[in-house]
């Protein structure tokens, strides 16, 4: 089948520390992986995408890697600020794009 | 204002009872999605919908109905509300031209069933 899974949280880091939260698939034929970011009493935004192995998508200081061999699109960031913290999501999608898989999210802290 | 909207953003009900939630968008994207968010469970799909009057099951459709008569709206009912589905409801859409897979979700409606 296919399903996504998080590292569990939450994860809380000081300010401009590093950021890695682990995502990895299955899937039943070639996906197109993302991460969703949702900010505390908003619904969920499209943070960066890949489309295909060796993509890496980018946004907002954030990146992530398709990584067919080990079926993983880890989300990293260099520097963490107070502002990123928020509810993180993996998602994948097959085919057409109506059937979207997420991950359990994983909550950020971000500490001054 | 453009954009996705539910209403309501919050409500109470009890067992047994029906309970609507709406979703609007302001885009005339073609699909539409209901989403529940749920500790340990990330979001999982109820339903979706590709164009008015087509609409097909997700993941958990079990006690909900939707319908969409027109592009615009998307409603989502519980006819006989459970404890179960005390939940957070996410509405979202997608353009059907566009190659990116986004979705655009609305801000939730959060359904306590007592």
């Amino acid at each position: 089948g296919n399903s996504v899974t998080q590292m569990e949280g939450p994860v809380t880091l000081s300010e401009e520390a590093f950021l890695t939260i682990n995502c990895t698939y299955t899937a039943t034929g070639y996906p197109s992986l993302f991460w969703y970011v949702q900010y505390p009493g908003e619904g969920l935004q499209l943070l960066l995408k890949a489309t295909k192995a060796d993509d890496k998508g980018s946004n907002k200081g954030f990146e992530a890697t398709y990584r067919k061999e080990t079926t993983s699109f880890h989300l990293e960031k260099g520097s963490v600020q107070v502002s990123d913290s928020a509810v993180y999501f993996c998602a994948l999608t097959l085919y057409n794009f109506n059937k979207f898989y997420f991950g359990s999210g994983t909550k950020l802290n971000v500490k001054p | 204002d453009a954009g996705i909207t539910q209403s309501p953003r919050y409500k109470i009900t009890e067992t047994g009872r029906q309970v609507t939630l709406m979703c609007h968008q302001t885009w005339s994207h073609s699909y539409m999605f209901w989403y529940r968010q749920d500790l340990g469970h990330g979001l999982r799909l109820i339903y979706y919908s590709a164009a008015a009057d087509i609409t097909d099951k997700g993941e958990v459709p079990d006690g909900y109905v939707v319908s969409r008569s027109k592009t615009e709206n998307f409603p989502l009912t519980l006819e006989s509300a459970t404890r179960s589905q005390t939940s957070v409801y996410f509405c979202a859409s997608r353009d059907e031209g566009l190659d990116t897979g986004e979705l655009f979700f609305g801000e939730g409606s959060r359904l306590t069933v007592l």
